[in-house]
């Protein structure tokens, strides 16, 4: 069964640059979520969004965007990164509209280092 | 105070015993509840989800609800090495339809061969 698909999966970049991730949800999701993991934490939510919309909002910083496209992928934008930035951020996926669904199914993530 | 506690372990069993890993929660407008697995340096792996009180089984796991003690267990029974992971237990916070959901900090478990 098809996953959800995440791009890159290792990116390192410098202090003070700019990383975008990308998230291809589970075909016919139309919801997804974006999640940031430090070394031995739990996933902490950042955001989140459904039919293209911004629906939920975490502790995601003003540096950080993203947004949802037509075709149901999505986009976070990193800009002036820190040391802290370091973690892996995961995306997840669920079908709101067809199923009212709450379950989200999670990418494989993708590792940000920060240098 | 996390809204979902969950102990860390770890926790090491030998093969074929039957585990036992728990949450609680503070938030009794919390209605759907999950259990995911994470190997190391890997997304969560979906479980078990159920929505109600009760008890849930698939395979060799059943998922267990209590809302009025707003506990959650799940079991696995005739564990494996295969098994070893961290278990996170999360839930659905209430607010709009895409609303995040919340984990607790994992159960690292270990099965010894």
């Amino acid at each position: 069964a098809a996953g959800v698909i995440q791009s890159p999966r290792h990116l390192i970049k410098e202090k003070r640059e700019t990383a975008t991730l990308k998230c291809y949800p589970i075909p016919r999701h139309d919801t997804v979520y974006w999640y940031q993991q430090g070394p031995g934490q739990d996933p902490q939510f950042l955001i989140s969004f459904y039919e293209k919309m911004q629906s939920d909002k975490g502790s995601i910083p003003d540096r950080f965007s993203a947004q949802q496209f037509s075709d149901y992928h999505s986009e976070l934008n990193m800009s002036s990164l820190e040391l802290g930035d370091s973690a892996l951020y995961f995306c997840a996926s669920t079908a709101l509209r067809d199923r009212a669904s709450y379950e989200q199914y999670f990418g494989p993530g993708t590792r940000l280092t920060v240098t | 105070q996390k809204e979902v506690e969950q102990d860390p372990g770890p926790l090491s069993v030998p093969e074929g015993a039957i585990v036992s890993l728990n949450c609680t929660y503070s938030n009794s407008a919390f209605q759907y509840f999950m259990w995911y697995r994470q190997y190391s340096r890997k997304g969560p792996e979906l479980l078990m989800y159920t929505y109600s009180s009760g008890n849930k089984e698939d395979g060799r796991f059943t998922a267990q609800v209590d809302k009025s003690s707003k506990y959650i267990s799940l079991f696995i029974r005739d564990s494996q090495p295969s098994d070893s992971a961290t278990y996170l237990c999360a839930m659905r916070a209430p607010g709009s339809s895409a609303s995040k959901i919340i984990f607790g900090s994992g159960t690292r478990l270990s099965i010894r061969p």
